[in-house]
Order: structure tokens, then sequence, then C-alpha cells
């Protein structure tokens, strides 16, 4: 069964203390994995896109990292304004499977 | 123009009214999608357009309705909703069958009652 699973569910970090999201999937025919960054009542905001093992792609604080059966988002020293949900999705052909999300809360 | 536009942005209608909502991109892209998210939910996939044509519908409910009028515009129209209906409906677009991601829209708050 295809299926997303992300780990922690929420998360409490002090601003500057770095920590890591995780994404692991079970989906056949991969063709992209996504993060997405979600602000209450909004819509979610891309981030990253992943299409082979052991790509990288970077952005201000945030780096994304791929392996064949998961991904991890890392935090470097994290500021209150990115206390958000983070979204990881998988691609197969036209379908998105979105995982549960991580609720970050990055506390001053 | 990088952006989705879902309008309006809160609704709130009674279970034996009939609305719409719309949205609306202009990036290109021939494939539209509406998703449903419940509160700490992820998204959930209700239809997807490709090339103006419904390619899936997630066995929603015929109480919602979708409608795509031109490759630009993408409209939900709901008729006698239940309050367990209420929830944030999100739009988003992408090229057909291509692995880059979704654009998303801001999405519609609705409040059935």
């Amino acid at each position: 069964e295809d299926q997303v699973t992300q780990s922690p569910e929420a998360l409490r970090l002090q601003e500057g203390e770095s920590s890591s999201l995780n994404c692991s999937y079970t989906v056949s025919g991969l063709r992209g994995l996504f993060w997405y960054r979600q602000d209450p009542g909004k819509g979610p905001e891309f981030l990253f896109t992943l299409y082979s093992a052991g790509e990288e792609k970077e952005k201000e604080r945030l780096k994304a990292t791929l392996t064949k059966k998961e991904s991890f988002l890392h935090i470097t020293a994290p500021k209150p304004e990115d206390s958000a949900t983070y979204l990881c999705a998988v691609n197969n052909f036209n379908k998105f499977y979105f995982g549960s999300g991580t609720k970050l809360n990055v506390k001053p | 123009d990088t952006e989705v536009t879902q309008t309006p942005k809160h609704l709130v209608m009674g279970m034996t009214n009939k609305k719409s909502l719309k949205c609306e991109q202009h990036m290109g892209h021939r494939a539209m999608y509406w998703y449903k998210q419940k509160a700490k939910k992820p998204p959930e996939l209700m239809f997807v357009y490709s090339y103006e044509k419904l390619s899936i519908n997630e066995s929603v409910p015929s109480r919602f309705s979708p409608e795509c009028p031109n490759s630009s515009l993408l409209n939900l129209h709901l008729h006698a909703l239940q309050p367990e209906d209420s929830a944030l409906y999100l739009c988003a677009s992408s090229q057909v069958g291509d692995p880059y991601g979704y654009t998303f829209g801001s999405g519609t708050r609705l409040t059935v009652v």
C-alpha cells in the first residue's frame, strides 16, 4: 500500500536549537518527493522537490535530503518565524500522497 | 503570474444553500486539483482535471460538483452540504504528468451551519 509517514507529529524547539523532521515513504513509481510549509488557515507553500536518492536542496535555514526510503528536513538554528506545519508529499504520476505533517513550534 | 487565486476566502452556508468555490491560475498549467483539508490533517484529494477533463474523482459525494470551464478556471459547486463538510478547500495546479510540485491556492475556509 502506498503510504507516507512523517515524524514526529509535533516538535517544540528553542530558537537556535537545530533538529530534523523525517518523512518515510512506500510508494511505487516515485517521481518526486516534495516538502511544503503550511501556516494555519493557508494553503501549502512549496519548499523543495527531490527526485533521486542522494539529492540535497537548501534554502536559508532548511536543508532537505533524500534516500531510497526516506527524506529529512534539517532545520539549522531555527527562528520563531519557522513555526509552521511541514508537509511531505510524494508524487506517483498524477497523484500526490501527503503525510500527516510535523507541527513545528520554535520558542524565542 | 505564479499564483493560484481562490475565492471567496471564507464562506458560511446553510445546509440547503447552493454556492460555488472558484479557482483561477494563469501559469499555463493544464492539470488542476481540488483538495479538502480538515483541521490538523493533510490535504485529501477530491478531483483532478487534466486538459479540462475530469480524470480522477476520489469517490466524492455528489453534493460536490466540479467544473472546469477553461484551462485557467476551476469551480466547485456545493449543494445540500452537511456540517461535516466544513473544512479548508484547496485548489492546486501543475503541469500534466510532470513531477514538479503543485502550486496551491490559499484556500477557502468553508463552514456549513
